[in-house]
């Protein structure tokens, strides 16, 4: 897993409710990844951040903040979880691999479920 | 939307044959890279063909690129059990990959 965590692992939560999830890695990689997981979409991209406190917009981001003050640390927020917000989400970052060319590595999932 | 699309969806094959997978893309690519996922778990990296290849070989896994189709193929050979997951392919656009919806292999024993 590249030194990659997520948490917490599974979470149940109610409609309107705010929740955090974290990603923790240890490698000091610059470029950490937001995803969310939903049949029949494969991978989305919610955020991403390519330094401390710079982040940037991926295909799905209404509904989700994130933050990065350290760089170990990527934190995503939804504000005010809704229904469709159910999903599991993947943070990743990316590594240089053979040749130079970026690889992305993921963490082991988050299973989000709004009730 | 997806700028990888996989075919087939989902694939059963008996252990032992070749398993292939094909994905095709909108946009011009850096590279593709394919990833597998176990179930429950998140994605590996595979392998990745930058846009000047036209084929790579790593182990069982041969990948071939067509960027006049915006096409590629993952070919998995003497496909065992243990292969059974779900292969995605990942267009790179610079800083980030944008992923299809994957197809589900099945390796029957």
């Amino acid at each position: 897993d590249a030194g990659i965590t997520q948490s917490p692992r599974h979470k149940v939560t109610e409609t309107g409710t705010p929740v955090t999830l974290r990603c923790h890695q240890t490698e000091n990689h610059r470029y950490m990844y937001w995803y969310r997981q939903d049949p029949g979409h494969g991978l989305r991209l919610i955020h991403y951040s390519y330094g401390v406190k710079d982040t940037d917009k991926g295909e799905v981001s209404d509904g989700y903040s994130v933050s990065r003050s350290k760089t170990e640390d990527f934190l995503l927020t939804l504000e005010s979880a809704t229904s469709s917000q159910t999903s599991v989400y993947f943070c990743a970052i990316s590594a240089p691999g053979i040749r130079g060319s970026y690889e992305q590595y993921f963490g082991p999932g988050t299973r989000l479920t709004v009730t | 939307s997806q700028q990888g699309e996989e075919d087939p969806q989902a694939l059963s094959i008996q252990e032992g044959e070749n398993a292939t997978m094909n994905c095709s893309y909108k946009t011009s690519i850096n590279n593709l890279q394919w990833y597998r996922q176990n179930s429950g778990r998140g994605l590996v990296h595979l392998i990745l063909i930058r846009s000047n290849e036209r084929e790579k070989h790593s182990g069982r896994l041969r990948v071939t690129l067509d960027t006049s189709k915006k096409s590629s193929s993952l070919l998995i050979t003497a496909s065992r059990a243990a292969d059974t997951a779900s292969y995605f392919c990942a267009r790179d656009a610079g800083n980030m990959l944008t992923f299809g919806g994957g197809t589900r292999l099945m390796v029957k024993p």
